[in-house]
């Protein structure tokens, strides 16, 4: 069975980071581009960054280019998120997703954790 | 990045009801697009993917269908546990993922 958990949210001070994890299980994690997705409280989904199995093919939202950094440890079945110089605005559930089908580097999300929350205030 | 828009916003419907929700891009993306469903509280669930295909496990009474710019989700008769938020996302080659702003189905 295909699991995926995160860890990492909590509050944060404007200006602060957090480095968030979503740890694999139940398929070949290397195999797999992942995903990060946020959804603001009461919004919308938002795509924020993906990465290829082998940790090439790096792409970031607009919203967050500079800031956040995705990496992954295929030893550890691990997708991490590092989030610098947080804002207000990146206040969130932020969802880790597998990637099923890619193309052109874009793709489709087949499963997701059940998420972990961010939340940026003074 | 590429637009999704998708209509309405909110729908209200009975148990029974076939149902239909809109998604529209603002530049082609041939089949490239997914359906998700999300109750809240929980992630998003895949529904559909490349427009048409449904995914395993998923109730025949979904179904999607359209190309191009203009796509919809249909289904055929509401079941109490399809009340909620449905997105589209579309995965155009060498374009960013971007999602539609949601179609709440609510209990009429």
């Amino acid at each position: 069975e295909v699991q995926l958990l995160e860890s990492g949210g909590g509050l944060v001070q404007p200006g602060g980071s957090l480095r968030l994890s979503c740890a694999a299980s139940g398929f070949t994690f290397s195999s797999y581009t992942m995903s990060w997705v946020r959804q603001a409280p009461g919004k919308g989904l938002e795509w924020v960054s993906g990465l290829g199995g082998s940790g090439g093919n790096i792409h970031y939202a607009d919203s967050v280019k500079g800031r956040f950094a995705i990496s992954r440890d295929n030893s550890k079945n691990t997708l991490y998120l590092q989030m610098n110089s947080l804002r207000v605005e990146d206040t969130a559930d932020y969802y880790c997703a597998r990637d099923r089908y890619c193309s052109g580097g874009s793709c489709f999300m087949d499963y997701w954790g059940q998420g972990t929350v961010v939340a940026v205030s003074s | 990045d590429i637009q999704m828009t998708q209509s309405p916003s909110t729908l209200s419907a009975s148990v029974g009801d076939r149902v239909t929700v809109t998604c529209r891009a603002n530049q082609s993306i041939s089949s490239w697009l997914a359906w998700y469903q999300q109750i809240p509280g929980k992630p998003p669930k895949l529904l559909i993917f490349k427009a048409s295909n449904l995914e395993s496990g998923v109730p025949s009474r979904f179904s999607g269908s359209g190309s191009g710019t203009e796509f919809t989700l249909t289904i055929s008769s509401l079941q109490p546990d399809d009340f909620a938020t449905y997105y589209c996302q579309q995965y155009s080659p060498y374009s960013r993922r971007t999602f539609g702003q949601g179609t709440k189905v609510e209990i009429k």
